[in-house]
């Protein structure tokens, strides 16, 4: 199957610092990346995608960075905000196929 | 414009009995997906639907995993008999198209607990 990967379990951070949450995908052939946020007792949230022509995606106060030569995407949240605090997954897919999702990261955040 | 609604939002059984879910999707979108969410992980797909067409449940537990989607609309999830490890969250999604670059819309989910 499938490995998509988180580098790290738990994240905190303090209110008003920038976070950083990383995440490992196995499949070369993926081209299309997307970062849902999930918060207590509520489903996946899309937060922003990517496709695999490109390196850099910005939405407000959040930037996707893939680096497919090592097969690595990461989000980047600016100021981050104690209603930030959820678990996020990345998850990946190409042409054909289902999205695979990591097992996700527990984001919290210290006011 | 309305979400995903799913219910019931939590469902305790025993071993071998059975359960449903059920899925109401965004209005007008065509594909329909169930994933399982195992504590701790990240949602795994069950079944696809496009309309009321099964495009995808090679990770369907046929032997007690049932879905179906009348009329391209509403879908249930059936677990017959259940089993502890179906212990989970059951997430019912939903996209305008089945193709990649294709956002999809998460309901509530439903959490099911086998004792």
């Amino acid at each position: 199957g499938e490995s998509v990967g988180l580098h790290l379990p738990t994240l905190s951070v303090q209110e008003g610092d920038n976070s950083i949450i990383n995440c490992a995908y196995s499949n070369s052939a993926s081209d299309y990346f997307i970062w849902y946020k999930q918060e207590s007792g509520k489903g996946p949230q899309f937060i922003i995608d990517i496709r695999s022509n490109m390196d850099k995606r910005q939405g407000q106060r959040v930037t996707v960075l893939l680096n497919k030569t090592v097969k690595h995407l990461s989000l980047q949240i600016a100021a981050t905000q104690p209603g930030d605090s959820a678990v996020y997954f990345c998850a990946e897919t190409f042409p054909g196929n289902q999205f695979y999702f990591g097992t996700g990261t527990s984001l919290t955040v210290i006011p | 414009e309305a979400g995903v609604a799913q219910s019931p939002r939590y469902k305790i059984i025993e071993k071998r009995q059975s359960v449903a879910f059920w899925c109401n999707p965004i209005s007008g979108h065509a594909t329909l997906y169930w994933y399982q969410q195992i504590l701790g992980q990240g949602p795994k797909l069950l079944i696809q639907f496009q309309n009321n067409g099964v495009v995808d449940d090679s990770q369907l537990p046929k032997d007690r995993f049932s879905a179906e989607r009348l009329k391209g609309v509403d879908s249930t999830l059936k677990i017959q008999p259940a089993k502890l490890e179906d212990s989970a969250v059951y997430l019912c999604a939903s996209s305008l198209f089945g193709r990649s670059y294709n956002e999809q819309f998460f309901g509530p989910g439903t959490r099911l607990t086998v004792l």
